[in-house]
């Protein structure tokens, strides 16, 4: 099956710091998004992306859609505290199927 | 906007023993997914509906897990019987039509198989 490798698998960073992570894979993908799990909660979209090249901002976060297709990066800038989860990229292949893909994970965790 | 319901929260049972979770949708969302997310990695794909119809069911262990949605709104998944590696968290999502990409998830199951 279609496989996202995403790193870091886990991050430890100071208040007021950027942080980055990125997802790639060896298959090419129509949409990519990142998500952000809380324990006990279920993941929340974060950002989507529909269009090779796209670069998409939400507050203080900034995704990339890749120009290959076949990867993804995550940015936040400027920490805080609630930033604290674990964030995974996914992705849809769009070839029939539209299987829904996750990667396994950055856990982020930010020191005050 | 109401969100993606499950039910139970919590669930223990022992081996070989059968269990059943629900889901309600995003009013209006078509497609809808069935995850299984094991401690400490990614949500796994079991399941996924296009309104009662099934697209993709290739992970599906099928000797032990089934998933019904009737009229295309609510769902199901059964476990019969569980095993220990059942253990984890299941999660349901939806989204509008498969091929948007903007799925929005519920709470999740905890199962604890012993």
């Amino acid at each position: 099956g279609q496989q996202l490798n995403q790193s870091p698998q886990s991050m430890f960073i100071q208040e007021g710091e950027d942080v980055s992570m990125n997802c790639t894979s060896s298959s090419i993908f129509n949409t990519w998004l990142w998500y952000k799990q809380e324990p006990g909660e279920g993941p929340v979209l974060l950002i989507a992306l529909y269009k090779a090249g796209e670069l998409t901002s939400n507050g203080r976060l900034t995704a990339q859609f890749g120009i290959t297709r076949k990867d993804s990066f995550l940015n936040i800038s400027a920490s805080i505290p609630s930033d604290v989860g674990i964030y995974f990229c996914a992705a849809i292949s769009g070839a029939g199927s539209y299987q829904l893909t996750f990667g396994k994970g950055t856990k982020l965790s930010v020191i005050p | 906007e109401a969100g993606v319901a499950q039910s139970p929260r919590y669930k223990i049972i022992e081996k070989r023993q059968s269990v059943a979770f629900w889901c309600n949708p995003i009013s209006g969302h078509a497609t809808l997914y069935w995850y299984q997310q094991i401690l400490g990695q990614g949500p796994k794909l079991l399941i996924q509906f296009q309104n009662n119809g099934v697209v993709d069911d290739s992970q599906l262990p099928k000797d032990r897990f089934s998933a019904e949605r009737l009229k295309g709104v609510d769902s199901t998944l059964k476990i019969q019987p569980a095993k220990l590696e059942d253990s984890a968290v299941y999660l349901c999502a939806s989204s509008l039509g498969p091929g948007d990409g903007e799925a929005f998830f519920g709470q999740g199951t905890r199962l604890t198989v012993v």
